[in-house]
């Protein structure tokens, strides 16, 4: 069973571009979040999709955002950047409660995004 | 609102020593769930364990056991005779909405040989 894809693994980018991280969830999964991980900050949920709708949202800037797609696979987008977006981004899948989900993640190895 | 905390933040240990995470956790939902989750340098959280707010039971798995209890709001986990492939970023997290999990800042456990 393929497991949670993400791309890039690796991107640096400059301060004020923008940039779009790729997850294509687990086969069956139709829920998909994104957590951003910093040294300083730890895990962040920055928001979850779930057909197509985003259902959750974290506490993170309007500069920060997602979509998905009716294949469940979900893009995310940070426009203007700033240095303090230098990290790891990580998708992970799941099903919901109501299919039966206990809430454990799967996640993907998490896109590494450096801005200078 | 919910919150995790890892007062540890690293530990380090000799070769098949053992070591328990400890994770306190704050929630005011009666139903929820409870992780750990291993990060190894790749990246990649990968899960471990997960308990629900109804299930005390513990629970040993291999060298692998964990410790719940509601009265204290904690969900520890012990390694037995640790290796050094265990060495690796722990999270402990809290789940009380499928799509939304709260971490903890995790906890660095270095195994030396």
């Amino acid at each position: 069973k393929a497991g949670v894809t993400q791309t890039p693994r690796y991107l640096i980018k400059t301060r004020g571009q923008q940039v779009t991280l790729s997850c294509s969830p687990i086969s069956g999964h139709r829920s998909v979040s994104w957590y951003q991980q910093t040294p300083g900050q730890g895990l962040q949920f920055l928001f979850e999709y779930f057909s197509e709708t985003q259902r959750n949202k974290g506490n993170f800037p309007g500069r920060f955002s997602g979509r998905q797609f009716s294949n469940s696979r979900s893009e995310m987008n940070v426009s203007t950047l700033e240095l303090g977006d230098s990290a790891l981004y990580l998708c992970a899948s799941s099903f919901r409660f109501w299919q039966g989900s206990t809430g454990e993640l799967f996640f993907g190895e998490g896109s590494r995004l450096t801005v200078l | 609102a919910q919150k995790v905390t890892q007062a540890q933040t690293e530990i380090s240990v000799v070769e098949k020593e053992d070591v328990t995470l400890d994770c306190v956790y704050e929630t005011r939902d009666t139903t929820y769930y409870l992780f750990w989750y291993k990060q190894p340098p790749s990246g990649e959280l990968v899960f471990l364990i997960r308990r629900n707010s109804f299930d005390e039971q513990n629970e040993i798995s291999g060298r692998y056991s964990w410790n719940f209890q509601k009265s204290t709001s904690s969900f520890n986990f012990t390694i037995t005779a640790s290796q050094v492939v265990d060495s690796a970023v722990y999270f402990c997290a809290l789940n009380t909405n499928a799509g939304k999990s709260t971490f903890g800042d995790g906890t660095t456990l270095t195994v030396k040989p």
